[in-house]
């Protein structure tokens, strides 16, 4: 099994630009969600989908936040505009909902805004 | 809100020596998961250790045990035979409210000195 896949592993943005952050979870699981971890903050959940359906989005800081999972296989979290405050790793993590609720993370996607 | 509390910002272990992290958690839930997860340098998330808690039974995993004291709400992570590689963030976290999301503590950063 590939584990949880998620791209860019890094990305450099400029103030105000769109950002969109890919992940694709383990196959036949069938919940995602969307981390964000920061020194301050800690490690936050902005949003998480069962069978693509949104659940639970109360973690989006702010309406330049969006995520949408189009199928079983693929999720994106965007960002428009971004700002520095952005500045985080964005973790996707993917869990079978029907098991021991244990979430298995990808490597995080380094989000900086200059 | 549930919370999931790491007293310990930072412990430090001697190679080959044993240690344990600390946690504790507030739920009002009688069934639940608790979880341990292992963060290293390279900032991928990994599941060391998971417990339910209509277990009574400590989990383990080869050098990694847990005391799980229900009645006290606390969860420790003992780690024998300490390895270089055992140096990490280690972050506790439970399923809040019986749904699929993880509360997630602080974080212990472990050192292990040779």
């Amino acid at each position: 099994d590939a584990g949880v896949i998620q791209s860019p592993r890094h990305e450099v943005t400029e103030m105000g630009q769109e950002v969109t952050l890919r992940c694709k979870p383990i196959s036949g699981h069938n919940s995602l969600f969307w981390y964000r971890q920061t020194m301050m903050r800690g490690l936050e959940l902005l949003i998480y989908f069962n069978n693509n359906v949104p659940i639970d989005d109360s973690g989006m800081p702010e309406d330049r936040f969006s995520a949408k999972m189009p199928n079983a296989s693929f999720s994106t979290l965007k960002i428009q505009p971004s700002e520095p405050r952005d500045s985080a790793v964005y973790f996707c993590a993917s869990s079978l909902r029907e098991g021991t609720y244990e979430q298995y993370f990808g490597p995080g996607t380094r989000l900086t805004v200059t | 809100a549930q919370t999931v509390t790491q007293s310990q910002p930072e412990m430090s272990v001697q190679e080959a020596e044993t240690v344990t992290l600390s946690c504790t958690y507030d739920t009002s839930e009688s069934d639940y998961y608790l979880f341990w997860y292992k963060q290293p340098p390279s900032r991928q998330m990994i599941l060391v250790i998971r417990q339910e808690a209509y277990k009574q039974q400590n989990a383990t995993e080869n050098r990694f045990s847990v005391n799980f004291q229900k009645a006290a709400k606390s969860f420790s992570l003992k780690i024998s035979d300490s390895q270089l590689g055992d140096a990490a963030m280690y972050f506790c976290a439970s399923n809040q409210g019986g749904s699929e999301k993880l509360v997630f503590g602080k974080g212990t950063k472990l050192t292990v000195n040779p």
